[in-house]
């Protein structure tokens, strides 16, 4: 079993629509989650991270978290052609922060 | 204030060479880390150091080997390379390691050929 999986995608919406990305991990003692986005040829940048169960919100994106569930998410509200890229999902546990395979995401102008 | 940098950006190297990549985190960043990127895949934790200190490593040979240096700084090391190293090598900083301040900031990254 991976340590964090993500559905790879591609995830196709339309200019406008909100897009959902998904993320399970596999140790329970994890206590940070990130979401990097990464657009082709270039080094992943940080979108949010998330300490605590419930919902995070910045701008037109929000991070879910549910430990119980070991469960993150992440909804980009108003997509836009611009955010087509790969999304990371990542999660530190003791001195190491693993990453997810990523999430390509199309928005469809 | 500068970002995360990493010199080399761009390197081709012959199967046996060994390389040595760069690192210089953010200003007031105490911990580094290393990743190795293939085309598709999603960052490969190599190393982690803290106050000159390996407090981290993944599952990678020891081929490669890393260290930190008194200003925070960091090198990359692989020997006797093959052509399965060719991969982006992204450096990636952090304040601390502890459970507030270790969020990572990556640099541009090294990519790097092996022929």
């Amino acid at each position: 079993q991976k340590e964090v999986e993500q559905n790879s995608g591609p995830l196709s919406v339309p200019e406008g629509a909100i897009a959902s990305l998904n993320c399970t991990y596999s140790d329970r003692g994890s206590q940070s989650f990130f979401w990097y986005r990464q657009y082709s040829g270039k080094s992943p940048e940080l979108i949010m991270f998330i300490y605590s169960n419930g919902d995070k919100e910045d701008g037109r994106f929000t991070a879910q978290l549910n430990k119980a569930s070991q469960y993150v998410s992440l909804l980009i509200r108003d997509s836009q052609p611009s955010d087509s890229a790969t999304y990371l999902c990542a999660v530190t546990g003791g001195f190491k922060t693993i990453f997810g395979a990523g999430t390509r995401l199309f928005v469809k102008a | 204030d500068a970002g995360v940098t990493q010199s080399p950006t761009h390197l081709i190297k012959t199967r046996g060479q060994q390389v040595t990549l760069r690192c210089s985190p953010i200003s007031g960043h105490k911990s580094v880390s290393w990743y190795q990127q293939v085309l598709g895949q999603g960052p490969q934790f190599i190393f982690q150091y803290y106050e000159k200190e390996e407090r981290g490593r993944g599952n990678f040979p020891d081929r490669f080997s890393a260290r930190q240096f008194p200003n925070y700084s960091s090198e990359l090391n692989v020997n006797a390379l093959l052509l399965g190293d060719s991969a982006l090598y992204l450096c990636a900083s952090s304040i601390n390691t502890g459970n507030s301040g270790n969020t990572i900031y990556f640099g541009e990254g090294s990519w790097l050929t092996v022929v």
